[in-house]
């Protein structure tokens, strides 16, 4: 079973617009969340991340919100770039069944920001 | 930059055969991570150090999978007895402040 789901596989987005990708998660001991950001051929890169004690992140031109009650984030990005057209990945981690940092990941969300 | 260097980028191998990939961090960290991405979905983890002891295993890594850290630096991961469902991507990291520092992986192909 998927601990961490994002639900929408693309989003398509014109270049000045707000980019919003969300993201669920099943496991309430999970209490650190990220969203990385990757291109073709490349690593993931860490964009931004937010603890469970927190309901906002903010970086620029990126937001992160949690919401907590509903096993809920979403990360914002305004405005969309082209350059931001990428696959968004968000991950969780915890101390949840003896593991201690490792991330589970999402399976990913591709933007399109197109021009 | 990623801080993490990966070696070889690309890799085709017979079914069959035995691969070995390797992790240089730049800097020393007490931790390093394992983990392998399939297309169409995310980053799936399959072990980790703490210095030199693994202290963690995925069920992902089979008998045919081996990770060492001999210095507590670099690591290698080597895969015998290749699969065609071995190909994916295989992702180097390390913890940061905030996050995790990924290398830029190495790409397996299984023919």
């Amino acid at each position: 079973d998927q601990q961490v789901k994002q639900n929408s596989p693309s989003l398509s987005v014109q270049e000045g617009r707000i980019s919003i990708l969300n993201c669920d998660y099943t496991n309430s001991m999970f209490d650190y969340f990220l969203w990385y950001k990757k291109y073709p051929a490349e690593g993931p890169t860490f964009l931004i991340s937010i603890s469970s004690i927190k309901d906002k992140n903010e970086d620029g031109r990126f937001t992160v919100f949690l919401n907590k009650s509903a096993k809920h984030l979403s990360l914002h990005i305004v405005p969309s770039q082209p350059g931001d057209s990428a696959v968004y990945f968000c991950a969780a981690s915890g101390d949840y069944g003896g593991s201690q940092g490792n991330l589970i990941f999402g399976k990913g969300t591709k933007l399109s920001v197109k021009p | 930059d990623t801080g993490v260097s990966q070696d070889p980028r690309h890799k085709i191998t017979k079914r069959g055969q035995n691969v070995t990939f390797r992790c240089d961090p730049i800097s020393e960290h007490n931790r390093l991570y394992w983990y392998r991405q399939t297309l169409g979905q995310g980053p799936e983890f399959l072990t980790y150090f703490q210095n030199e002891a693994q202290l963690e295993k995925s069920r992902l890594l089979s008998d045919r999978f081996s990770a060492e850290r001999p210095k507590g630096s670099f690591s290698t991961l080597e895969i015998q007895r290749t699969e065609q469902g071995d190909s994916a991507m295989y992702l180097c990291a390390i913890p940061k402040s905030h996050g995790y520092t990924f290398g830029s992986g190495t790409r397996l192909t299984v023919v």
